[in-house]
């Protein structure tokens, strides 16, 4: 089972700044199949990147994703007051898929 | 656009057999794309639950594998969830999905249900 580690936990952060997501992975992640999702409070998870940095339709292009192999980062340029969510990756790669335990940016 | 929403009971005892409902509008299940739950305790993360595609594989959890059944009502475009032998730990936002079709089996989650939040307590 690949499992994937979020850092940090928590992001303290002010509207405007950016973010930095850190997804790491136990072994490779084949073929770049990494996705993220956001997801707001009460909400359900929304999907923001796949294959490593392809935005979803709709997603916009402040939110970036990049990475390979076992390392892979969500960059979210110009916090946005509805950015503020916990953000989370999963990989595609082998089964069972997983996903990380979740980064929370939240309103410094 | 794809619509999934998620019933079945808010309260299931310990022991008993957590059972869902995922309803699907906007696109027919028999067309293609995986189909799933996914799950969330209390404050937790993510937990992918299992999936199947329409007359082909399916795939789960090892950790749940022995305890879950995932089934599918063609004609009136829905699938449904049942996890047995439930505990505390079960206790959570219970997610039906479509995930995308990869070459191995599904990839993403493209579009989610609302969620639905089942306790399990006596």
């Amino acid at each position: 089972e690949i499992v994937l580690t979020q850092s940090p936990g928590t992001l303290s952060l002010s509207p405007g700044e950016s973010a930095t997501l850190s997804c790491r992975a136990s072994q490779s992640v084949s073929v770049n199949y990494l996705a993220w999702y956001q997801q707001r409070p009460g909400q359900a998870p929304r999907l923001l990147i796949y294959h490593v940095s392809s935005r979803a339709t709709g997603v916009p292009d402040r939110f970036s994703g990049s990475g390979s192999g076992t390392d892979f980062t969500l960059t979210i340029s110009r916090l946005e007051p509805e950015d503020f969510a916990v953000y989370y990756c999963q990989q595609y790669s082998s089964f069972p898929r997983t996903f990380g335990q979740g980064t929370k940016v939240e309103v410094k | 656009q794809v619509l999934l929403q998620e019933s079945g009971p808010g309260l299931v005892k310990p022991s008993e057999t957590l059972s869902l409902n995922c309803t699907v509008s906007g696109y027919s299940i028999s067309n293609g794309y995986y189909w799933g739950w996914i799950r969330q305790p209390p404050g937790k993360g993510l937990e992918w639950i299992g999936n199947f595609y329409h007359g082909g594989s399916t795939h789960f959890d090892p950790s749940l594998r022995n305890r879950v059944t995932i089934s599918v009502d063609t004609p009136n475009n829905q699938f449904s969830l049942r996890l047995a032998t439930v505990t505390a730990a079960d206790t959570g936002i219970y997610y039906c999905a479509r995930l995308t079709l990869g070459a191995t089996g599904p990839n993403f989650v493209d579009f989610w249900g609302q969620g639905a939040l089942v306790t399990v307590s006596s």
